[in-house]
């Protein structure tokens, strides 16, 4: 079936290390990126978000940068906090003309040790 | 805090029953999404409204159905229900029709026993 692939890993960073989550999306079509992160019980929280006509994005202490040649999607943070440990999600949008459905990778846990 | 809201929280039934999860957006958006996450199939979508209107299916079942009402909460309707079905089911919303940050609720677990 059609996916956004992460390869289920999960990173282990010091706090206060820069953490970097790649994801590879499968559809050249795709016109919009996003970033979630999911902490236990609760639903995935919006994170960044990039276009297609852009190749990076800052946020606060998040950058995401969008490599289509190679089809790939990375968020990087900085200065990793205790509080950033999650579930991180990358999604993609085909097409605003079929709505604004989203398709999930499979999600990267990051554990950031004190 | 999202601002959507969903309810309710945890439901457990059994096999063959039907149920009702109900979703309010943010206040000001008009578009409504429901998915499906279970541990074997992650985040799947399932249906997109926009001000009253469906405007993309996923793979949702003929078992499924929703609705967006004019007041724009929605509802999730899951009938006949299996064992494969117990999942978190998030509803999400957003100001517009798409390519914009969809802003999820907290789910509703369901537990068919």
């Amino acid at each position: 079936g059609e996916s956004v692939g992460l390869h289920l890993p999960t990173l282990s960073v010091q706090e206060g290390d820069n953490s970097i989550i790649n994801c590879a999306y499968s559809n050249s079509a795709s016109d919009y990126f996003i970033w979630y992160k999911q902490e236990s019980g609760k639903g995935p929280q919006f994170i960044i978000d990039i276009r297609s006509n852009m190749d990076k994005r800052q946020g606060q202490r998040v950058t995401v940068l969008l490599n289509k040649t190679v089809k790939h999607l990375s968020l990087q943070i900085a200065a990793t906090q205790p509080g950033d440990s999650a579930v991180y999600f990358c999604a993609e949008a085909l097409s605003k003309a079929l709505g604004g459905k989203l398709i999930f990778g499979q999600g990267t846990e990051l554990s950031v040790k004190p | 805090d999202s601002g959507v809201t969903q309810t309710p929280k945890h439901l457990i039934t059994a096999t063959g029953q039907r149920v009702t999860l109900r979703c309010s957006p943010r206040s000001g958006d008009l578009s409504v999404y429901w998915y499906q996450q279970s541990l074997d199939q992650g985040l799947q979508f399932l249906i997109h409204y926009y001000n009253g209107e469906e405007r993309a299916k996923g793979n949702i079942l003929e078992r499924f159905s929703a609705q967006q009402f004019p007041d724009l909460h929605s509802e999730l309707n899951l009938s006949s229900l299996e064992l494969g079905d117990s999942a978190l089911y998030f509803c999400a919303s957003s100001v517009g029709p798409g390519f914009e940050p969809q802003h999820f609720g907290d789910g509703t677990r369901l537990s068919i026993l």
